[in-house]
């Protein structure tokens, strides 16, 4: 059975100070790894997907990487505004399905 | 993206009672998947909406409790059935466009039953 486990849970950052979440996976052949945001009241937004070990891919403060086991979710200087929950997803070979983790629960403080 | 439409937002419900959630997309989509989000519980998949046949559905969600209807490419319903407390969740429709596209949310239906 596909395994998604993200940590922190929840994690409160100053404004400015970067900070990296992570998402350990197993899964029976890694189709693709996606991260999305979701804001209180809100379905998850897409932000990203990930294919294959050692692939990076950025969107504006959000970095995320990907290993033969886990993913990163980097932020950098975050902003307020990046306060979300954010989840990680994995699809395996084979399936339509995403397995989903609990989700890093994210605060940034002015 | 497709923008895709959930109604209703929210409803309280009696137990005992049904109540059907309406997912409507603004383009036609290959995929349709209900999900649900319990407090402090990750996104899980009750069933894949398919077009014109019976929904598949995951181990531990049957039909008689979920009934699923996706009659066109742009719209399909999750109904409720019989409702508990237990049954007060988050519902989330989804769709993609293919095997390597990724899945796009609505704002999901946020259920309470009393």
């Amino acid at each position: 059975e596909d395994q998604v486990t993200q940590s922190p849970e929840a994690l409160r950052l100053q404004e400015g100070e970067s900070s990296s979440l992570n998402c350990s996976y197993t899964v029976s052949g890694l189709r693709g790894l996606f991260w999305y945001r979701q804001d209180p009241g809100k379905g998850p937004e897409f932000l990203f997907t990930l294919y294959s070990a050692g692939e990076e891919k950025e969107k504006e403060r959000l970095k995320a990487t990907l290993t033969k086991k886990e993913s990163f979710l980097h932020i950098t200087a975050p902003k307020p505004e990046d306060s979300a929950t954010y989840l990680c997803a994995v699809q395996a070979d084979g399936n339509n399905r995403l397995a989903f983790g609990k989700g890093n629960q994210v605060v940034v403080i002015p | 993206s497709a923008v895709i439409s959930q109604k209703p937002s929210r409803d309280i419900c009696q137990r005992g009672t049904s109540l059907t959630i309406q997912c409507q997309v603004d383009s036609q989509v290959t995929m349709m998947f209900w999900y649900r989000q319990q407090p402090g519980q990750s996104l899980t998949l009750i069933a894949t909406a398919n077009q014109g046949s019976e929904a598949t559905y995951e181990s531990g969600f049957v039909i008689d409790k979920f009934p699923i209807s996706r009659p066109n490419l742009t719209f399909s319903t999750l109904t409720v059935s019989n409702m508990s407390p237990e049954d007060s969740s988050i519902y989330l429709c989804s769709v993609g466009q293919g095997i390597n596209s990724p899945l796009h949310f609505g704002n999901g239906t946020r259920l309470t039953v009393t």
